[in-house]
C-alpha cells in the first residue's frame, strides 16, 4: 500500500514552454500533497503544500506563478512549470500523506530546460 | 526555526557491519515525529523508520533501529547487518505539523 506515482519520469523543453507534471495516490486518497525540488547531492526542498479542493500553500521563496499547483481530485496533484528556463532544470518529487505526520513519495520527476 | 543537522556527509561500511548514522535537531515543540528516509541510486525516497517523540522506547524495524535522546535532540540510526543494498543517501527528518523538514543527507556506501 500507499504506492505514489509521478509523471513523466524525465521530460526536456525548451526554454520558454510549459510543462506539467502529475502526482497520483494509487491506493490511498490524499487530502494533501507536497512538491519538493531537488539539486544534485542535495537535500528535498519544500516548495509547496498541495490541499484538494483549495488553493496551495507555497513556501517562501517560491514564485506561485511560475509554479502552478492544481489538486483537483483525492488522488492527483499537478505542478505546471510555467515559462521554464534553464534555472528550473531540476528534480521534483511529490508525497502524499497517508495519516498525519507521514508521508510517502513518488519516485520524482527530472526536467531539463534546454 | 526548526532545524536537522546531519554532519555526517559520508560514510562507508563492510558488508555485515553495523554502521551508525548521526542527526541533531532542534524545535520548541513537545510533540513531533522523527523519520529516516533512503534514498537509493533510483532517487526514490523510502521511508525506514519512524519514531514519535512522546514515545521513550526507540523504533526498530528489521535491521534498523534508532536511538532517540529526547533531553539531548539527537536521533541516530543503526543499521545492522549492513547489506549492499543499503547504499544510499539517508536523510533524517523532523515534522511536528504535516511538513518535514530535512537534513542535508548522509552517504552511505556499504563494501563488499
Amino acid at each position: 500500500g500507499a504506492v505514489v506515482s509521478q509523471h513523466p519520469s524525465w521530460v526536456i523543453c525548451k526554454s520558454g514552454t510549459s510543462v506539467k507534471i502529475e502526482c497520483r495516490s494509487l491506493d490511498f486518497q490524499a487530502t494533501t500533497m507536497f512538491w519538493y525540488r531537488q539539486f544534485p547531492k542535495q537535500s528535498l526542498m519544500l516548495m509547496a503544500t498541495s490541499n484538494e479542493g483549495s488553493k496551495a500553500t507555497y513556501e517562501q521563496g517560491v514564485e506561485k506563478d511560475k509554479f502552478l499547483i492544481n489538486h483537483a481530485s483525492l488522488t492527483l496533484s499537478t505542478l505546471t512549470v510555467t515559462s521554464a528556463h534553464p534555472e528550473d532544470s531540476s528534480f521534483y518529487i511529490c508525497s502524499a500523506r497517508t495519516r498525519p505526520y507521514e508521508q510517502y513519495f513518488g519516485p520524482g520527476t527530472r526536467l531539463t530546460v534546454t | 526555526a526548526q532545524t536537522v543537522t546531519q554532519s555526517q556527509p559520508e560514510m562507508s561500511v563492510q558488508e555485515a557491519e553495523t554502521v551508525t548514522l548521526s542527526c541533531t535537531y532542534d524545535t520548541s515543540e513537545n510533540n513531533y515525529y522523527l523519520f529516516w528516509y533512503k534514498q537509493p541510486p533510483s532517487r526514490q525516497m523510502i521511508l525506514v523508520i519512524r519514531q514519535e517523540a512522546y514515545k521513550q522506547q526507540n523504533a526498530t524495524e528489521n535491521r534498523f533501529s534508532v536511538n532517540f535522546q529526547k533531553a539531548a535532540k539527537s536521533f541516530s540510526l543503526k543499521i545492522s547487518d549492513s547489506q549492499l543494498g543499503d547504499t544510499a543517501m539517508y536523510f533524517c527528518a523532523l515534522s511536528n505539523t504535516d511538513k518535514l523538514i530535512f537534513g542535508t543527507g548522509t552517504r552511505l556506501q556499504v563494501f563488499p
